[in-house]
């Protein structure tokens, strides 16, 4: 089972509103990854987490803040978001934190910002 | 600075046709992958390549590192309208724990 699942799907919200995105793996990997994408662009990494630890931050604003639960889950708790901050945002998992393992994606939840 | 890049950026074909993409970096990777993306959906990893010279073929996909490691290519048979979509290398580097997405690809085959 190569399946990584996030919910929901798509959300729209408030720029005053507080929202989490979720996203669960159960492939036993230790490293998961919160990525923000743009139409027809690359995937911008977030955050990393290796074995249920914070390890790369890569200068995200505070209003996004990542959470990992367990090693299966991993949220994203969104507050006073920007309507530049509308994307696709993708959860992956890899077996751990080693830069040559396979990334497994999610399907990605589309967020409008309003 | 962009570490891995692609080109071409955008690709319009007739179907029937061949096609390569090309992964280009000044660094040396452990490993290059490649994914598919179709609009709205999430990255689905398409191949991996360890070795320098490593050739993969995956139906009418052939995938090929470069001996020194450096580069990648993606070629494609006989496009079809389902190979439309986003392709991206991505890889870890040989130097370092980072893992960086090339520019992307963005490919639609007209039926």
């Amino acid at each position: 089972d190569t399946e990584v699942t996030q919910t929901p799907k798509h959300l729209v919200m408030g720029m005053t509103n507080k929202k989490s995105l979720k996203c669960e793996q159960h492939m036993g990997h230790r490293a998961m990854y919160w990525y923000k994408q743009k139409a027809k662009k690359p995937p911008e990494l977030m955050f990393v987490y290796s074995y249920e630890k914070l390890s790369i931050n890569e200068s995200v604003p505070s209003r996004f803040s990542p959470e990992c639960p367990n090693s299966s889950l991993l949220n994203l708790h969104l507050h006073a978001l920007q309507p530049e901050d509308s994307a696709l945002y993708l959860c992956a998992s890899s077996q751990d934190n080693d830069s040559g393992n396979e990334q497994y994606f999610g399907p990605g939840t589309r967020l409008t910002v309003t | 600075t962009q570490l891995l890049e692609q080109s071409p950026q955008f690709l319009s074909i007739q179907e029937g046709e061949n096609l390569t993409v090309y992964c280009n970096s000044s660094s040396v990777f452990s490993s290059l992958q490649w994914y598919r993306q179709e609009p709205g959906e999430g990255p689905v990893l398409l191949v991996t390549v360890v070795t320098g010279g490593e050739v993969k073929k995956l139906k009418r996909l052939t995938f090929q590192f470069g001996d020194a490691r450096k580069d990648s290519s993606l070629h494609i048979t006989a496009a079809q309208p389902g190979d439309t979509g986003l392709y991206l290398c991505a890889g870890g580097s040989n130097t370092g724990n980072q893992f960086y997405f090339g520019t992307g690809t963005s490919l639609t085959v007209i039926p």
